[in-house]
């Protein structure tokens, strides 16, 4: 079993659609939370990260983060075509290697 | 911000031959830089964890001798592929810890490598 699990899709969703991507882990001990959107062909941007259990919005991205479910979700509102990526869960304990989901191919349809 | 560049963006050599790829932190310190190979439709497959001033340390299954890492200051780390074979042709991605944030990585913008 991997120690953290996503969905590699392909997800693909109408523009204006709110999307919901998850992750899955099993090491209780993760204490830090980010997601990354990566565009084809480039290297993997930082879009949010959270510690411990919680919610954290920044503009039409939400974070969320379920401890004791060990499950981590990001949804994005008024969906673009921009936002069309593959998006990468990542977790560690603090200053530890980060652990990745295997990305999700994400297309929004103008 | 954090920038991280890497070059060169894109490299064809011929096998048998040696490729160096550069990681620079552009704004900020790093004491801590990844190295990442991602196939295609693949999620980063950590290689090794790069400090500075100290050797390397590779995860299981990657050739230290092949892989070569060098991290000479605190705002770059090179990687250099040794007697690359077509099989080493991947996406190498590095990423650099911040010192005061250590929970975040940065990711440059990656390196296509392909040998003929």
């Amino acid at each position: 079993q991997k120690e953290v699990e996503q969905d590699p899709g392909p997800l693909s969703v109408p523009e204006g659609a709110i999307v919901s991507l998850n992750c899955t882990y099993s090491n209780s001990a993760f204490q830090y939370f980010m997601w990354y959107r990566q565009y084809s062909r480039k290297g993997p941007e930082l879009l949010m990260y959270t510690y411990s259990s919680g919610n954290k919005e920044d503009g039409r991205f939400t974070a969320q983060v379920d401890k004791s479910s060990k499950y981590i979700s990001l949804f994005i509102r008024d969906s673009q075509p921009s936002d069309s990526a593959t998006y990468l869960c990542a977790m560690n304990r603090g200053a530890q290697k980060l652990v990745f989901g295997q990305g999700t191919r994400l297309t929004i349809n103008p | 911000g954090a920038v991280v560049s890497q070059h060169p963006s894109r490299v064809i050599c011929k096998s048998g031959t040696s490729v160096k790829i550069e990681c620079r932190s552009l704004d900020f310190q790093a004491t801590t830089m990844f190295w990442y190979r991602q196939f295609p439709k693949k999620s980063l497959m950590l290689m090794a964890t790069s400090n500075e001033g100290s050797k390397a340390t590779y995860e299981q299954g990657v050739e230290k001798d092949k892989f070569l890492i060098n991290h000479a200051s605190l705002t770059l780390s090179t990687l250099t592929v040794t007697s690359a074979h077509p099989e080493d042709s991947s996406f190498y991605i590095c990423s650099a810890r911040k010192q005061a944030r250590s929970y975040e990585q940065y990711f440059g913008p990656g390196t296509r490598l392909t040998v003929t």
